[in-house]
């Protein structure tokens, strides 16, 4: 079955370190997303990418960084800048222009311990 | 900028009951408006996506309006269930492929 893929579903990371998010999809989608969902404040967006190799800051990409080398994979890294990391991460993907809606993985939560 | 509000944050019913879930936004120019439902430590499940030139879609026991000119997307539940239990998210795109803009979200709890 075609979906995305996230992993690890749980991530504990120590002051100052820096860690990866994977997000991979079968989908053949040609655009993914990264977003933060805290609690009370809802989803916002971090990071997006269009096409291989071209990608956009979304509302709060300070602290974060990402790379699209393939169309299938689309890996977030949390730096030690990002202050306060403690979230819940999901990517999804979407067909570019076309009404088709967006397809969410299953996340990845992230503690700082 | 787009603001997406979802009144109410939480609502808890007795079984078998109908509801509405109510979505509005600021900026009519949208795409289209995506409804999620979000089971606790879980991802997002599409349930119903409404384009822009549409007023509504249906799937089951659920239905979803838009109405552009207000502002304003309902979601109606038919005969809940406590397997409709979650949090229900409205989120829009203003095309172009550059993400979701979502509320926050109703919480929502079917009583057995």
């Amino acid at each position: 079955d075609g979906g995305i893929t996230q992993s690890p579903k749980y991530l504990f990371r120590k002051e100052g370190q820096n860690v990866t998010l994977s997000c991979e999809q079968n989908l053949n989608h040609d655009a993914m997303y990264w977003y933060r969902q805290d609690p009370g404040q809802g989803l916002r967006l971090i990071y997006y990418s269009q096409i291989v190799n071209d990608f956009q800051k979304g509302d709060i990409a300070e602290g974060y960084s990402v790379s699209r080398e393939k169309k299938e994979s689309f890996p977030l890294t949390v730096t030690s800048a990002q202050k306060n990391p403690t979230a819940f991460y999901l990517c999804a993907s979407s067909i570019t222009g076309v009404v088709y809606g967006y397809t969410f993985g299953s996340g990845t939560r992230l503690t700082v311990v | 900028k787009q603001e997406v509000t979802q009144i109410p944050a939480a609502l808890s019913v007795p079984e078998g009951e109908n509801l509405v879930l109510n979505c509005s936004f600021t900026d009519s120019a949208i795409y289209n408006l995506q409804w999620f439902r979000q089971d606790p430590g879980k991802g997002l499940t599409s349930l119903l996506l409404i384009q822009s030139s549409q007023r509504e879609q249906t799937s089951g026991r659920l239905n979803a309006s838009l109405d552009k000119s207000s502002g304003r997307s309902t979601l109606y539940i038919a005969a809940s269930q406590p397997g409709d239990s979650a949090t229900y998210l409205c989120a829009l795109s203003g095309g172009g492929a550059d993400g979701l803009t979502f509320g926050k979200g109703t919480h929502l709890i079917i009583q057995p």
